[in-house]
């Protein structure tokens, strides 16, 4: 069966230091990537998603930037994190677009 | 652009009590529609899916939602809510085409003992 990892679980980060959650799946090859960040009371903010390596789309312009080394990992990285960057990271991945996802359990970053 | 609407923001329930969480799509077009659930500090699990087929999906923990094509909406019910239920719900839809997934905010069932 297919499984998925995400980690840390949480990470507390002072702004102006750079970020790197990364997210693994096993069981499956080639799947759809997604990062997703949720702010309290904002609901689920898509940030970038990759159907394949090299190729990863951007949803929202901001400081974060995503890549995927491998076919089954997905990292989201910043080089300097501001105040506005906290929240909660979920990864999540399906089988194609037009499938449900799977999340991970998320990673809460709280920049100070 | 597709878009989901979830009306209420916090419900709150009597335990043993029904429950109704409304969400509503923005295209008459085909869709796939789907409700998840999120307990504190965890990812998002499927309660259930709707691709094609029988209108009225049945979904993990006993609840249901029925897809309404005139009234583009697909709301999620449970005839008896456990304290257990309370959690966020959030409605998603897959539009026709290649794009991902888009998510309704969300809204907040507290069930009260």
């Amino acid at each position: 069966s297919q499984t998925i990892h995400q980690w840390p679980a949480t990470l507390v980060q002072p702004v102006g230091s750079p970020l790197s959650l990364e997210c693994t799946v096993e069981g499956t090859s080639n799947p759809n990537l997604y990062w997703y960040r949720q702010a309290a009371g904002r609901g689920l903010q898509l940030l970038f998603y990759s159907i394949g390596i090299d190729q990863i789309s951007s949803e929202v312009p901001q400081n974060l930037s995503a890549s995927r080394p491998q076919d089954r990992q997905f990292i989201l990285s910043s080089k300097k994190l501001l105040l506005s960057d906290s929240g909660f990271y979920l990864c999540a991945w399906s089988p194609g677009l037009n499938s449900p996802l799977h999340f991970g359990n998320g990673t809460r970053l709280t920049v100070t | 652009a597709q878009s989901v609407t979830q009306l209420d923001s916090q419900v709150p329930v009597f335990e043993e009590a029904p429950v109704e969480l409304r969400c509503n799509y923005s295209s008459s077009v085909s869709v796939y529609l789907f409700w998840y659930v999120q307990y504190p500090n965890q990812g998002l699990q499927l309660l259930l899916k709707y691709l094609s087929g029988s209108t009225l999906v049945k979904g993990i923990n006993g609840f249901e939602a029925e897809f309404n094509k005139s009234q583009t909406s697909f709301h999620l019910r449970k005839p008896s809510v456990h304290i257990s239920d309370t959690a966020e719900y959030f409605c998603a839809v897959i539009p026709s085409g290649n794009t991902p997934l888009v998510f309704g905010k969300g809204t907040r069932l507290s069930v009260i003992a």
